[in-house]
This record gives C-alpha cells, structure tokens and sequence, in this order.
C-alpha cells in the first residue's frame, strides 16, 4: 500500500524557521517526483513545491522562493521541506504528494502555526 | 500563471440527483505531446484531498462510475451522475499543462440539500 506520512509541524514564531519531513513507503520512491501543496485554515489548495525522482530540478511557489527549500533522500524514502523566515501566511496544513505523470497520491498533511 | 475558475462555488444537491462543476482555464491546457493535464480531486470534510479523476476524463482506482470528466482546451465539467452522501465535500481542478506553477481552482463546495 502507498503510504506518505508527514511530520514536523509546530507552532512558530514569524521569522523562525521548520522543517517538515514526508517518508514514503509501498512504491518505488526514487522514481518520482514529488510535491508539497499547502491549505490555509478554511482555504483552498495551494502548490508550493516540486522535486524530480534524482533531485536534478526543485522548483517552488514565488511566495516562498528563496524562503523554503524542498530536498530529498532516496536512501531513506523521504522528502523534506525547510522553511525559513516563516511569515503569518504560511500558516496552513502541508500535504506531500507523489506525482505519477501528475500529482496523485496525498500524505495526511502537518499542521504548521506561524505565531507570537 | 494560468488561472483556474470553477463554478459554482457552492452546489447543493439532492440525494440521488445529478451534479455538474465546471472548470475554465485562462489558457489552454492543451500540451503539445497531445495530452491535456487537467485533473480533478475531492476533499471530505476533515480528509486529505484525492484524485478523482486525471487528465479530463480517466478516472482513478476506485473512483465510482458515476463521477466523469470531460472538456477540451479551456472548458472542463465534472459530473456526478446521482450524488451519494459521501460525495459531500470540496472539489477541485488543477493544471499541471503549464507549470511552474502548479495551479488550482478555488474549489466548489458540495452539500445535500
């Protein structure tokens, strides 16, 4: 069965930093790209990052290039979200998914808080 | 950016009635390997989203019959042939034609009349 579990969630202060971790199980993990897509308390959905199966290409959001980095460690079927300078608007749930020619199969999401 | 709009927003329904939700795209998604990645996902109160259905018209593993995709170019519809109450949820669109980034629509709220 596919399993994506995410972890690392937290209550922050705004300008902290965080780091969500995604393991992964029941695929082949390397050989797919993976996404982070968030959701604000009572908002929509929102993609913020990608990265292929071998790491070669990472792409984001303007709303956190520069800020968040998306990483991944096929050894240990994880994919991994550091955020930095963290501002009250990326308060939201933060899914992982993994992408089969599109993004698929969603994790149960982590809750991140960013507040005084 | 494209931009994804979907209508309604909120779509009460009647158990056993058909239901239709569509998605315009502020450009076409029509890539030029010939597929089209428009695909469709719902979310339950209180779940993670899943797909339901992938570029237009396939429809995932378990995914009911009754759900269906269909469109072309900038216009898409997903439809519930006789919604259920476990349909009850947020539906969304998303291209994945032209990215980064990654784009969703606002996302269309199904509840039982």
């Amino acid at each position: 069965e596919v399993q994506l579990v995410e972890s690392g969630g937290g209550v922050v202060q705004p300008g902290g930093s965080l780091t969500l971790s995604c393991a992964a199980s029941g695929f082949t993990f390397s050989r797919h790209p993976m996404h982070w897509v968030r959701q604000g308390p009572g908002k929509g959905l929102a993609w913020v990052s990608r990265i292929d199966g071998d790491s070669t290409s990472a792409t984001y959001a303007d709303s956190v290039k520069g800020r968040f980095t998306i990483s991944r460690d096929n050894a240990k079927n994880t994919v991994y979200l550091e955020m930095n300078s963290l501002r009250g608007e990326d308060t939201a749930v933060y899914y992982c998914l993994r992408d089969s020619g599109s993004p698929e199969i969603w994790g149960q999401g982590t809750l991140v808080t960013v507040s005084s | 950016d494209v931009v994804m709009t979907q209508s309604p927003l909120s779509l009460p329904v009647t158990l056993g009635q058909p239901a239709s939700i569509s998605c315009r795209s502020s450009q076409s998604l029509a890539h030029s390997n010939g597929d089209t990645y428009l695909h469709w996902f719902q979310q339950r109160p209180g779940q993670s989203p899943r797909r339901l259905i992938y570029k237009v018209s396939n429809r995932d593993s378990g995914v009911p019959d009754r759900f269906s995709g269909s469109g072309s170019g900038t216009d898409f519809t997903l439809k519930i042939s006789r919604v259920e109450a476990e349909d009850v949820g947020v539906y969304y669109c998303m291209q994945s034609t032209h990215w980064p980034p990654y784009t969703f629509g606002q996302g269309t709220k199904l509840e039982i009349k």
